[in-house]
Order: C-alpha cells, then structure tokens, then sequence
C-alpha cells in the first residue's frame, strides 16, 4: 500500500517563531489533507490540497503532486497552535475514498 | 449545526460486553467511514459505506459489525470487547467532490 511519511516526528517552537511541516507519499494521489488534533483529541480540518498552494489565515500548504511532497507552514506560531499535525493521502475518488495517514507530527510552542 | 456527531464521547466497559456507537451526519455526504486511533495515535480506516452499501472493510475482526439504516447514518457495534479494543473511534463523511470531515471521536475504554 501506499507510504506517508511526516517529518520532524517532534517539533518544539517558541511562541511567535514559524515552522515547516513536512509530508512525503510513494505514489500519485487524488487526495490530500491536513489535520490537527487538538490536545482534547478533536480531528481538525486545515486543507484538502491534492495539489497546488492554499492559506488560510497564519496557515498555508503547498502539494507537489508530481514530487510526492506536501508541505505545511505555520507563521507566528501560538500555544493553541500544539498538538498533532496529520498528512493523509487518498489514491481513490468517489465511493471508493480511503485516507491513509502519517503518524503524525507532535507541535509543542512554548509560551 | 452542520456536522458529523458521535455518541457517546466516552465508553467504559468490561471485557465479553457487547457495544455500539452511534455516527450521524447532516453534511449530506453519500459516503461515510469508521477509523480507529490506536494509543501511539495511528490512524487507520476499518469501513467505509456508499449510500447504505458497504464498500471498505479493512480485515477487521468480525465482531465488528456496522450497521447503515440510512445514507445519514453508520454505526458501530463491537461484540465480545477485548482489552485490544480500546482506542479511540472516529467517524468521517465525504462528499463526491472529495475530502474526509471527522467526527468528535468515542473513547473506548476496555477493562
């Protein structure tokens, strides 16, 4: 099946500093998303970014279908920015959707 | 509020007991799915359903039975609980043009 590898696995940012995130997948997709699950355990959505660049306020991801990478930036970071940040890819459309997820990378910004 | 909501949040039994969990969605999504998040936090799909008809089952133990009554609707029931089936479960939907939307999540607590 298909690979979704995140990197760092652990970050540690001081509050107000900014951060790549990184997500890298072994074949070509027709889906990607970003998520953060927050320390109360809630799946957020940030992006469905299959490809191209999106923002949207202080985050903004840009996916290189081609090169099998996405990335995702935080600016001015804040402490309600911590928690895990997910990459996960879909090889199909429709009915037959499956996300398969990265294990995630764990942001903690320090006040 | 358009959603996807999950009862109950929080499940504690004991093992040998016989559990559901319930999703509804009111996004209007044809496709709808259960993933479970393990204790290291890895995310893995178990179903998927497309307008009331399974499409996914990712070799899950068949004590796992879910159930779709309506599009609007897939449940969980889990027999027989074992201590390995602690986790947390979330369900998701998809509309056709793509992009999963989670639920809160239940955490199941086997004792």
């Amino acid at each position: 099946g298909i690979q979704v590898e995140q990197s760092p696995p652990d970050l540690i940012l001081q509050e107000g500093a900014n951060s790549t995130l990184r997500c890298n997948f072994s074949d070509s997709v027709n889906n990607l998303q970003w998520f953060h699950q927050n320390p109360w355990g809630q799946l957020i959505n940030l992006f469905y970014i299959p490809s191209g660049t999106k923002q949207n306020g202080r985050l903004s991801a840009t996916t290189v279908a081609t090169e099998r990478y996405s990335l995702l930036y935080i600016s001015s970071s804040q402490t309600t920015d911590s928690g895990v940040y997910f990459c996960a890819v879909d090889l199909n459309t429709g009915a037959n959707s499956k996300l398969t997820f990265g294990k995630g990378i764990t942001l903690s910004v320090r006040p | 509020d358009t959603a996807v909501s999950q009862t109950p949040k929080y499940l504690v039994t004991q093992m040998g007991n016989d559990k559901s969990i319930k999703c509804e969605q009111n996004l209007g999504h044809d496709t709808m799915y259960w993933y479970k998040q393990d204790s290291k936090k890895f995310l893995k799909i178990m179903f998927s359903y497309n307008n009331k008809e399974l499409i996914i089952n990712e070799t899950v133990p068949n004590r796992f039975s879910p159930k779709s009554p309506d599009k609007a609707h897939l449940n969980l029931h889990i027999n027989s609980l074992e201590l390995g089936d602690s986790a947390v479960y979330f369900c998701a939907s998809s509309p056709h043009s793509g992009g999963q939307y989670f639920g809160p999540g239940t955490r199941l607590t086997v004792t």
